[in-house]
C-alpha cells in the first residue's frame, strides 16, 4: 500500500528557506506514472496549489510562487522535495504532498493519494 | 487565475434529506477534448482532502452513489441525495483547466 509522508521543520524564520520532503513508501517514485504535487492550506488563503513535478523532472508552478519555489525528485531516496525561499508569515500553512496519475493527462487533478500534511509556521 | 466561487459557505442538513452545493468558475472548464476539468473534494477535520468526484460527474472509487456531480461550462453542482452523519466536513470544488489549479472557498456541511 503506497503512502506519502511529509517531513521537515515545523518552524522557519522569516526570510529563510522552507524545505520539506515527501517520502513515498510502498511504491517507486521513479515509475514515471504520477504527477507529484505540493498543495498548502492556510486559514487566510484556503487551499493553494503550489506546483508539481513529473516525467523527467518537468515542473509546473503556481505563478504567484514561481520566483521562490523549487520542486525536485530524489529517486535514490524515493522522495520529492519542496523548497520555498524568502518566506514570510503568509507562508504559514499546512503543507500537503499528493499524487495524481499521469495517465489521466496533463489536465488532471485526480489526487487519489495525499500525505497527512505538516504544519509549517513562519515566525521569528 | 480561474476563480472558483462556492455557495453556500455553510449548510446544516437533517439526516436523510438532500443537500446541494454550487460552484461557479470565472472561465469555462470545458476542454476541447470533451472533458470538464472540475473536481470535488471532501475534507474532514485533521485529514487531507479526499477525492469524491472527478471530471464533473465521475465518482471516485468507493464513493457512495448518493453523491452526484453535474453542471456545464462555468456552473456546477454537487448533490447528496440523502445526507448521512459521515458526510459532515468541508466540500471543495477545484478546477484543473489552467495552471495554477484553484479551489473554491469550501462549503461546511453539518448535521442538524
Amino acid at each position: 500500500q503506497v503512502q506519502l509522508q511529509e517531513s521537515g521543520p515545523g518552524l522557519v524564520k522569516p526570510s529563510q528557506t522552507l524545505s520539506l520532503t515527501c517520502t513515498v513508501s510502498g511504491g517507486s517514485i521513479n515509475s514515471g506514472a504520477f504527477y507529484w504535487t505540493w498543495i498548502r492550506q492556510s486559514a487566510g488563503k484556503g487551499l493553494e496549489w503550489i506546483g508539481r513535478i513529473y516525467a523527467s523532472g518537468t515542473t509546473n508552478y503556481n505563478p504567484s510562487l514561481k520566483s521562490r519555489v523549487t520542486i525536485s525528485v530524489d529517486t535514490t531516496s524515493n522522495l520529492f522535495s519542496l523548497k520555498l525561499t524568502s518566506v514570510t508569515a503568509s507562508d504559514t500553512a499546512v503543507y500537503y504532498c499528493a499524487r495524481a496519475p499521469w495517465a489521466n493527462g496533463w489536465y488532471t487533478s485526480y489526487y487519489d493519494l495525499w500525505g497527512r500534511g505538516t504544519l509549517v509556521t513562519v515566525s521569528s | 487565475d480561474i476563480v472558483m466561487t462556492q455557495s453556500p459557505l455553510s449548510l446544516s442538513v437533517t439526516p436523510g434529506q438532500p443537500a446541494s452545493i454550487s460552484c461557479k468558475s470565472s472561465q469555462s472548464l470545458l476542454h476541447s477534448d470533451g472533458k470538464t476539468y472540475l473536481y470535488w473534494y471532501l475534507q474532514k477535520p485533521g485529514q487531507p482532502p479526499r477525492l469524491l468526484v472527478y471530471e464533473l460527474f465521475n465518482r471516485f472509487f468507493g464513493v457512495p452513489d448518493r453523491f452526484s456531480g453535474s453542471g456545464s461550462g462555468t456552473d456546477f453542482t454537487l448533490k447528496i441525495s440523502r445526507v448521512e452523519a459521515e458526510d459532515v466536513g468541508i466540500y471543495y470544488c477545484m478546477q484543473s483547466m489552467q495552471v495554477p489549479r484553484t479551489f473554491g472557498q469550501g462549503t461546511k456541511v453539518e448535521i442538524k
